[in-house]
């Protein structure tokens, strides 16, 4: 059974482009989460999309937004980047929807994209 | 606001040593979970803990679950080099909270 894939690994942009992030989840996982990881905050919630809806948001400006295809397939971009977004985007997949029966709930986690904003 | 609190940050400990890692909040969890994530990879889940005062052991390593489902711990005995990581716990908040992340413990172990 193929794991969660994000794609690109690693990317380099510059300050004001945009940055489009890519999850594969694992087969039959229809609820994605994206977690930023930067060395200061550790993990912190994005976003969550099950059947191509977001069912639950963190703390992040509008310029960080996602979206999930029919396929479970989900994307995430970043507009007008800033030097603060640099991190690590981690993509996780589950076989539960939203947060329903937590001890139950498992992630899966992509190995990430690791951003860098110069 | 509601925060996971790590300790310890740091933690270089030689072969064969035990260790406890701890996880706080002052709010109650439903659920927690712990997770080790190696340089280059994702967090690979560890063990859940749902009910307090639960002890889960996973050969080396003994998770505590506190009775208040306040806090929770990681210990390892006679620790390996393979068990060099960074140790995150999660906890959840409520039946529909989102996950959130303690900053982890980076852990070394020296040959």
């Amino acid at each position: 059974k193929a794991g969660v894939t994000q794609t690109p690994r690693y990317l380099i942009k510059t300050r004001g482009q945009q940055v489009t992030l890519s999850c594969s989840p694992i087969s039959g996982h229809r609820s994605v989460s994206w977690y930023q990881q930067t060395p200061g905050q550790g993990l912190q919630f994005l976003f969550e999309y099950f059947s191509e809806t977001q069912r639950n948001k963190g703390n992040f400006p509008g310029r960080f937004s996602g979206r999930q295809f029919s396929n479970s397939r989900s994307e995430m971009n970043v507009s007008t980047l800033e030097l603060g977004d640099s991190a690590l985007y981690l993509c996780a997949s589950s076989s539960l929807g939203p947060s329903r029966l937590s001890g139950a709930n498992v992630l899966t986690f992509g190995a990430g994209s690791r951003l860098t904003v110069l | 606001t509601q925060l996971l609190e790590q300790s310890p940050q740091f933690l270089s400990i030689q072969e064969g040593e035990n260790l406890t890692v701890y996880c706080n909040s002052s709010s109650v969890f439903s659920s927690l979970q712990w997770y080790r994530q190696e340089p280059g990879e994702g967090p690979v889940l560890l063990v859940t803990v749902v009910t307090g005062g639960e002890v889960k052991k996973l050969k080396r390593l003994t998770f505590q679950f506190g009775d208040a489902r306040k806090d929770s711990s990681l210990h390892i005995t006679a620790a390996q080099p393979g068990d060099t990581g960074l140790y995150l716990c999660a906890g959840r908040y409520g039946s529909q909270g989102n996950l959130i992340f303690g900053k982890g413990t980076k852990l070394s172990v020296k040959p």
